[in-house]
């Protein structure tokens, strides 16, 4: 069946530097791919998403990257700071159904 | 900013007893979904409704989940009876007809 698969599964980064988060799906048929970031008890809330007929998508310090031929998308972190903390999942979708990763678990260390 | 609302937000129940969640989605977004969220893993889909009828329950657990959404707009979601296994978080969300899915805050169950 459909899946998407995500790494890694915990990430540490000292405050300052970079993160990156790498997702692959298996339906060619995905044609929009949200990120979401989950603090402890709170909701799933959308930081940024890119659909298939754009490879990159920049806002501010976030951006996706997605290589369709290789069914692979990217979530790109610069200059991280501590409130970016959080689990962060991806997602696939096409014809409304959403297909989810199992999440990230980032750590800005101060 | 309109946001998806949910209740109660806890719960807590013994197995074999019946519970049911509420979810009232966006005002105007067709779709609403129901997930079911373990701790440390990512929603998995229960049910997407498309206003008032059900679009994909396959992987809803007929023999004690069932969900409805009467009139397109609100929907509840019930579980009968409880089992220990359905601990969890279940959340709801719901989009208009662009793609962006919005989440309500989810109600965590505890099944003692």
């Amino acid at each position: 069946g459909e899946n998407v698969e995500q790494h890694p599964s915990t990430l540490s980064v000292q405050e300052g530097d970079s993160a990156v988060i790498k997702c692959t799906y298996s339906d060619s048929a995905s044609n929009y791919f949200p990120w979401y970031k989950q603090e402890l008890g709170k909701r799933p809330q959308l930081i940024i998403d890119i659909r298939s007929n754009v490879g990159e998508k920049k806002d501010q310090r976030i951006a996706v990257t997605l290589n369709k031929t290789a069914k692979h998308f990217s979530l790109h972190i610069t200059e991280t700071q501590p409130e970016d903390s959080a689990v962060y999942f991806c997602a696939a979708s096409w014809a409304y159904k959403y297909i989810f990763g199992t999440g990230t678990r980032l750590k800005v260390l101060a | 900013e309109a946001e998806v609302a949910q209740s109660p937000r806890y719960k807590i129940t013994e197995k074999s007893q019946a519970v049911a969640f509420w979810c009232d989605p966006i005002s105007g977004h067709a779709t609403l979904y129901w997930y079911r969220q373990i701790l440390g893993q990512g929603p998995e889909l229960l049910v997407q409704f498309q206003d008032e009828s059900v679009v994909d329950d396959s992987q809803l657990p007929k023999d004690r989940f069932s969900a409805e959404r009467l009139k397109g707009v609100d929907s509840t979601l019930k579980i009968q009876p409880a089992e220990l296994g359905d601990s969890a978080m279940y959340l709801c969300a719901s989009k208009s007809q662009q793609e962006t899915q919005y989440f309500g805050p989810g109600t965590r169950l505890l099944v003692l």
